[in-house]
């Protein structure tokens, strides 16, 4: 069974609309992050939260906005889309302190 | 400049063929992770490295953070070790973030 659950596999999206990426993670990790492979870009950190905190935000832009409801998850919404934010979006979750993260299978994202 | 960067960008092995795959570091990584990227999309844990070596099976990889850098040595390719590479350095003050690097695509011939 997988254990760290992203949603939807893909996702088309037209310009100017907002979409939200789900991660949920069973796993019992406490520490959750982003991260985004583009074509263009090696996988870059996004952001993270430890206990449903946000800890680090490395994205320039406030149209990506985390989201966690519960301990074991972290959705992404991203608001008036454009097409250079077509990627491969990774949820990946660590247990805490130094240990290794593990990745979800993604959400992959065009925007058209 | 990239704070990640691996060598080579690409290789092609001849199964059963051994290769070594590097990174080096412009940043204080502390820790680092190897991942493999199948065709799928998929990021496959490989290691996870504190300074010092680990082996799995025909896999062996070297962190040493004084010099920055660190190895994935395969052993005896073969055709289902193709993908993408990736090494990810992590920082004691970074919030536990991974920095990853370009990528070495591997491509195992028969």
């Amino acid at each position: 069974d997988p254990k760290i659950i992203q949603k939807p596999k893909y996702l088309v999206a037209v310009t100017g609309s907002e979409k939200i990426l789900i991660c949920e993670q069973y796993l019992g990790h406490n520490a959750m992050y982003w991260y985004r492979q583009s074509a263009k870009k090696p996988l870059e950190f996004m952001f993270s939260y430890s206990y449903q905190k946000l800890m680090d935000n490395q994205t320039a832009s406030s149209r990506f906005q985390p989201q966690s409801s519960k301990k074991n998850h972290l959705d992404l919404q991203i608001t008036a889309l454009k097409p250079d934010d077509s990627a491969t979006y990774f949820c990946a979750s660590r247990v805490g302190g130094q240990d290794t993260q593990y990745f979800g299978p993604g959400t992959r994202l065009l925007v058209l | 400049g990239d704070k990640v960067k691996q060598s080579p960008s690409a290789l092609s092995l001849q199964e059963g063929t051994n290769s070594a795959l590097r990174c080096n570091f412009s940043i204080a990584a502390t820790t680092v992770q190897w991942f493999l990227q199948n065709p799928r999309g998929s990021l496959i844990n490989l290691f996870y490295l504190v300074p010092g070596t680990k082996e799995n099976g025909r896999l062996k990889s070297a962190f040493d953070s004084k010099e920055s850098y660190s190895t994935l040595h395969i052993r005896d390719a073969q055709l289902e070790d193709s993908g993408t590479y990736f090494c990810a350095a992590g920082e004691d003050n970074a919030g536990a973030k991974l920095t990853f690097g370009g990528g070495t695509r591997l491509t195992v011939r028969p």
